[in-house]
């Protein structure tokens, strides 16, 4: 059973579209997270949602909106793609009691 | 100051080898401590993790934080090839602030 799983793994896309990104996890947590991680393997945060409701938004572009349709979901959508948004990003999860658990990631090119 | 600091390596240790990796950080709020190891193309898979000051030890990995000298390290004993990847320390408050990661050649 895998824990948090993204959809799709890769995706390769031109720049102007606009594309997203699926998360689910059934672990039963309360709070997910977006996080990117470029090409020199910095991880960094991105958005994090509990219970459905925004609570943190890192400085990130308007293009990319985060939805939240149940708490076992996160998903990310990204309008009018850019090159410089190539990366590969990770959704994750935790509750009050556990660290972070993360899924296997969406290796996202834009040429 | 970044939040979190990290040498990124490369760090080569022979096969058998103890090794230590290290974060320092700035954010004294920090109070939930965590070791991320990621091998490529893969999520980071939780290690470690500490609540506050002190040791932890899960069998060959020991994590260590000193909050008075705001800095953290995760020790490898009998390092095997296997452990070749890329560790990133993690810190938490409201969020999970991680460091840029070390890569580790763990060498037969």
């Amino acid at each position: 059973d895998t824990a948090v799983s993204q959809t799709p793994k890769y995706l390769v896309t031109q720049m102007g579209n606009d594309k997203s990104i699926k998360c689910e996890q059934n672990l039963g947590h309360d709070t997910m997270y977006w996080y990117k991680q470029d090409s020199k393997k910095f991880l960094k945060i991105m958005f994090s949602y509990n219970n459905k409701e925004l609570i943190i938004n890192e400085t990130v572009p308007n293009r990319f909106s985060p939805k939240s349709p149940d708490k076992a979901h996160l998903n990310l959508h990204i309008n009018s793609l850019e090159l410089g948004d190539s990366a590969v990003y990770f959704c994750a999860s935790r509750d009050g009691n556990t660290e972070a658990f993360f899924g296997q990631g969406t290796r996202l090119t834009v040429v | 100051q970044k939040e979190v600091e990290q040498d990124p390596g490369p760090l080569s240790v022979p096969e058998g080898a103890i090794v230590s990796l290290n974060c320092t950080y700035s954010n004294s709020a920090f109070q939930y401590f965590m070791w991320y190891r990621q091998y490529s193309r893969k999520g980071p898979e939780l290690l470690m993790y500490t609540y506050s000051s002190g040791n932890k030890e899960d069998g060959r990995f020991t994590a260590q934080v000193d909050k008075s000298s705001k800095y953290i390290s995760l020790f490898i004993r009998d390092s095997q090839p296997s452990d070749s990847a890329t560790y990133l320390c993690a810190m938490r408050d409201d969020k999970i602030i991680f460091g840029k990661g070390t890569r580790l050649h763990i060498l037969p």
